[in-house]
């Protein structure tokens, strides 16, 4: 079952640009957690987001959360094109699992 | 830093085979899962563990077993290959969590398996 949905599905921009991804989630959270995939490998945990905080930073990235309206955003600020990968959230269902989006495609335009 | 290794890359097997997947973490998590990602799909759990020997079925558990005889290492084991399985599977772990605490999860590389 499918907790995140991300928004867009696909996303290209040009190196420099800021790049934002949303995700939308069903049933209240205590958590929720971004991660990145480049191609072909596995997932790397970006950043997470207690119910409690509106907005967390990390480097150029930048997560908002929005409880009322049960969505996420995750901003990557002047992007380059290391920055190009899939990004998932995340969320748990239950105590230990985590039910994952299907993720934006960013890619990032020399 | 976290490692999650997996036995390997890539994978060519024929329908029927008996396929092990091998993952073996080394920051004494409690938890290891096992997912497959396929276009459109997303990840989908197929099996976790919170502890030796202990096992739970995720939302695909059809087709597949697990096995946890050490702590550190969580096996995927596909009893008969079938050219459905075919899929990118990826293993992660993380620590049990309580109360308020909370973690992410840790993921291997990844595992291409095709089934011919």
């Amino acid at each position: 079952s499918q907790q995140g949905e991300e928004d867009p599905q696909a996303l290209s921009i040009q190196e420099g640009e800021n790049a934002t991804m949303n995700c939308s989630y069903k049933t209240s959270i205590n958590n929720l957690q971004w991660y990145r995939q480049n191609s072909g490998r596995g997932l790397v945990h970006l950043i997470l987001i207690r119910s409690n905080e509106r907005e967390k930073h990390s480097g150029r990235l930048r997560v908002t959360l929005d409880t009322s309206k049960k969505s996420s955003s995750l901003l990557i600020t002047a992007s380059r094109a290391a920055d190009t990968a899939s990004y998932f959230c995340a969320t748990f269902q239950g105590a230990q699992k985590l039910v994952f989006g299907q993720g934006t495609r960013l890619t990032i335009n020399p | 830093d976290v490692k999650v290794t997996q036995s390997s890359r890539y994978l060519v097997k024929r329908t029927g085979e008996k396929v092990f997947l091998e993952c073996v973490q080394d920051m004494d998590h409690e938890n290891m899962f096992w997912y497959r990602q396929d276009p459109g799909l997303g990840l989908r759990l197929i099996y976790f563990s919170y502890d030796v020997k202990m096992k739970e079925k995720g939302d695909i558990p059809e087709g597949y077993s697990v096995s946890r005889e050490k702590k550190e290492r969580f096996s995927l084991i596909l009893e008969s290959a079938s050219t459905n399985q075919t899929s990118m599977y990826l293993c992660a772990s993380s620590f049990f969590l309580s109360g308020l605490a909370i973690e992410g999860q840790f993921f291997g590389p990844g595992t291409r398996l095709t089934v011919l």
